[in-house]
């Protein structure tokens, strides 16, 4: 079954730092990109980050650039965020999501999402 | 920066009626567009890519169409399982969703 699970969030103080994970299972996880989409509490979808293949091309959305950072172990079958210096308008639910296309930037849509993990950016 | 708008917001519909749903961008992006459904409390799927191209599994009454700024997603025969939000999706630069259309029963 192909599936993607997220792990990693939970309630961090502004300022800090969280790591999420994503592994995957039931495809050739180093045949595509990735990305990171992510969905406020009540909002729409916002994407957040994409890492190609081989993570020769990464991109980010800039609400996130300078604060965040992307990787893929293709050998651990795992993608990873980042996220440091977290504010309160990062609170969201981050979704994994896989990308159709190996390349990123390049005709990129979203066929196989996660359920998410929630962060929740508050003191 | 490329900016989307969806129109409507939000519409009222009763099974088996022809919806469909416009989406914008502030300049061309070709075929680069695709189309989300999400219900509540699940993840997005995805239902047309690169505007017109169904996605495998998804049933036929969803189509896509258009090109350049103009682009619709159009429901032939609303059923039961397709009321939800829908977003369209621009993949001609950075990557951007559009701020949704939430389709409800009549």
């Amino acid at each position: 079954e192909v599936q993607l699970v997220e792990s990693g969030g939970g309630l961090v103080q502004p300022g800090r730092s969280l790591r999420l994970s994503c592994a995957a299972s039931g495809f050739t996880f180093d045949d595509y990109a990735m990305h990171w989409v992510r969905q406020a509490p009540g909002k729409g979808l916002e994407w957040v980050s994409g890492i190609s293949w081989n993570s020769g091309s990464i991109g980010y959305a800039d609400s996130v650039k300078g604060r965040f950072t992307i990787s893929r172990d293709n050998a651990k079958n795992s993608l990873y965020l980042q996220m440091n210096s977290l504010r309160a308008e990062d609170t969201a639910l981050y979704y994994c999501a896989k990308d159709i296309l190996r390349e990123l930037l390049v005709a990129d849509a979203f066929d196989i999402w996660g359920q998410g993990t929630m962060v929740t950016v508050s003191s | 920066d490329i900016q989307m708008t969806q129109s409507p917001s939000s519409l009222s519909a009763s099974v088996g009626d022809r919806v469909t749903i416009t989406c914008r961008a502030s300049q061309s992006i070709s075929s680069y567009l695709n189309w989300y459904q999400q219900k509540p409390g699940k993840a997005p799927k995805l239902l047309i890519y690169a505007a017109s191209s169904l996605q495998s599994g998804v049933p036929s009454r969803f189509s896509g169409s258009g090109s350049g700024t103009d682009f619709t997603l159009t429901i032939s025969s609303l059923q039961p399982e397709d009321f939800a939000t829908y977003y369209c999706q621009q993949s001609y630069s950075t990557l951007l969703f559009g701020p949704g259309t939430k389709v409800d029963i009549k």
